[in-house]
């Protein structure tokens, strides 16, 4: 079956614009993940959905980031005002509720760069 | 805050040797441990995993060491090989899908 896929896989982009980054996950997979990775950094959590609970978005690094979800489908992760800073791979992952110890899923990321 | 604290940042190994890797967590509501592999350009990938109420779990060359008491484990690669050269997180996860990643470690491993 399919994989987690995500759109673009790459994203150049002019400081101080938006972007809109895509996440397809794996269907019927109820949790949905962001993660942002630097180069040669670990993964940064950002923002964890569940189902039809409010998401956790205890790792947005500013307000300038945000996610939506729609049910348990796509999610699109923006960035407004985008900084050099913000250049880096955002991986998503799905993973299943249907078992107790839930393995992510990871698409192969975007990588974003801001000039 | 780190959640989980990996080490160490990199390492280098002779082909055939034996890498280790260490985490350690702080909360105890973490109840999955699992490693993932991440190989350039590609997104990381489950390796292997452990529930508290075991002390080791082994799968091929690779085994992962649990200490609950000290809020640490680790992956062993035995028997390690070029191809094993990647980047590998350790994580925590609570329920029902809370996972959190160390920093991971930038594992090379020589001819």
């Amino acid at each position: 079956g399919a994989g987690v896929s995500q759109s673009p896989s790459n994203k150049v982009t002019e400081k101080g614009k938006d972007v809109e980054l895509r996440c397809d996950p794996i269907s019927g997979h109820t949790a949905l993940y962001w993660y942002r990775q630097r180069l040669g950094q670990g993964l940064e959590f950002l923002i964890y959905f569940q189902g039809n609970s409010a998401p956790d978005k205890s790792g947005l690094p500013s307000d300038r980031f945000s996610a939506e979800r729609t049910g348990e489908s796509v999610s699109t992760l923006t960035i407004q005002r985008t900084q050099q800073e913000d250049s880096a791979v955002y991986l998503c992952a799905s993973s299943s509720d249907m078992s107790s110890y839930n393995e992510q899923f990871f698409g192969p990321g975007t990588r974003l760069t801001v000039l | 805050q780190q959640q989980v604290k990996q080490s160490p940042q990199s390492l280098i190994v002779q082909k055939g040797g034996i890498s280790i890797i260490n985490c350690a967590y702080e909360n105890t509501a973490f109840d999955y441990f699992p490693w993932y592999q991440q190989f350039p350009g590609k997104g990381p990938a489950l390796l292997i995993a452990i529930r508290p109420d075991v002390s080791e779990k082994k799968e091929g060359r690779f085994t992962i060491s649990f200490n609950k008491s000290a809020k640490q484990f680790s992956l062993h690669i035995m028997d390690s090989q070029p191809g094993d050269s990647a980047t590998y997180f350790c994580a925590a996860t609570r329920p029902p899908n809370d996972m959190r990643f160390g920093a991971g470690t930038r594992l090379t491993v020589k001819p």
